[in-house]
């Protein structure tokens, strides 16, 4: 299976900070990576998908980026609405994987 | 509108059965692959099975391979998972999820871009 490998698993910020979050494949996925944003309590949402295509509706501050291994997602400016927990998770593979999530805290 | 829900949910004794069902609306469930994922409390999300539209290609983690079976009727719009041989681990939000194509075991574009709001699962005596 290939494993992927989110970093940092948490981190504080500011609004109005930007932000990058890093995702590594075990193997390569060519830019067949996608993001998703989670709240407490709710269900995920897809960001991302394509590596850097952003879902509709997906605001231009969320921004993607890589290939092969390793994945950003930046988000410039953090708005309130965007502390919540982000997800990458692979589709080159029939079993999907994910990594283990990244959790973006208020300082 | 697009809208997924999950039932079936609840607790069950370890080494018991269940089955989740995920009824779908708002857009042509025939022709789109589907997923289940699960979250254990406190934990991230983990995929546990897709189908392509029709039923002919199935696949699961192998953390559930063996014991767990995806299926769909197409015909009701609805999606289940019948999950055998529970363990304590399995406890778990299971939320069911679209597939932007109708999936096939290649490389696919897309993600899961429509979710349920999950059903709970406890395995516990």
């Amino acid at each position: 299976d290939i494993q992927m490998t989110q970093s940092p698993s948490s981190l504080s910020a500011s609004v109005g900070d930007r932000i990058t979050i890093t995702c590594r494949a075990s193997q390569s996925v060519s830019t067949y990576l996608n993001w998703y944003q989670q709240k407490p309590g709710k269900a995920p949402t897809l960001l991302i998908y394509g590596a850097s295509v952003r879902q509709s509706g997906v605001p231009s501050r969320f921004r993607g980026s890589g290939s092969g291994t390793d994945f950003n997602l930046a988000i410039s400016s953090l708005q309130p609405e965007d502390f919540a927990t982000y997800y990458c998770q692979q589709s080159y593979s029939s079993l999907l994987t994910l990594g283990g999530g990244t959790k973006v805290e208020i300082k | 509108q697009v809208q997924l829900v999950e039932s079936g949910g609840g607790v069950v004794q370890p080494g018991g059965s269940l089955r989740l069902s995920c009824a779908a609306s708002g857009f042509a469930f025939s022709t789109y692959g589907m997923h289940w994922v699960r979250q254990a409390p406190g934990k991230g999300l983990e995929w546990v099975a897709v189908i392509s539209y029709d039923g002919s290609n199935k696949y699961y983690a192998d953390s559930v391979k063996g014991r767990f079976t995806i299926s769909r009727d197409n015909s009701k719009n609805t999606l289940y998972l019948q999950m055998n041989s529970l363990r304590a681990e399995d406890t778990a939000v299971y939320y069911c999820a679209k597939d932007p194509t109708p999936w096939s075991p290649t490389p696919l574009w897309g993600g899961m871009d429509v979710w349920g709001q999950g059903t709970t699962v406890t395995v516990s005596s």
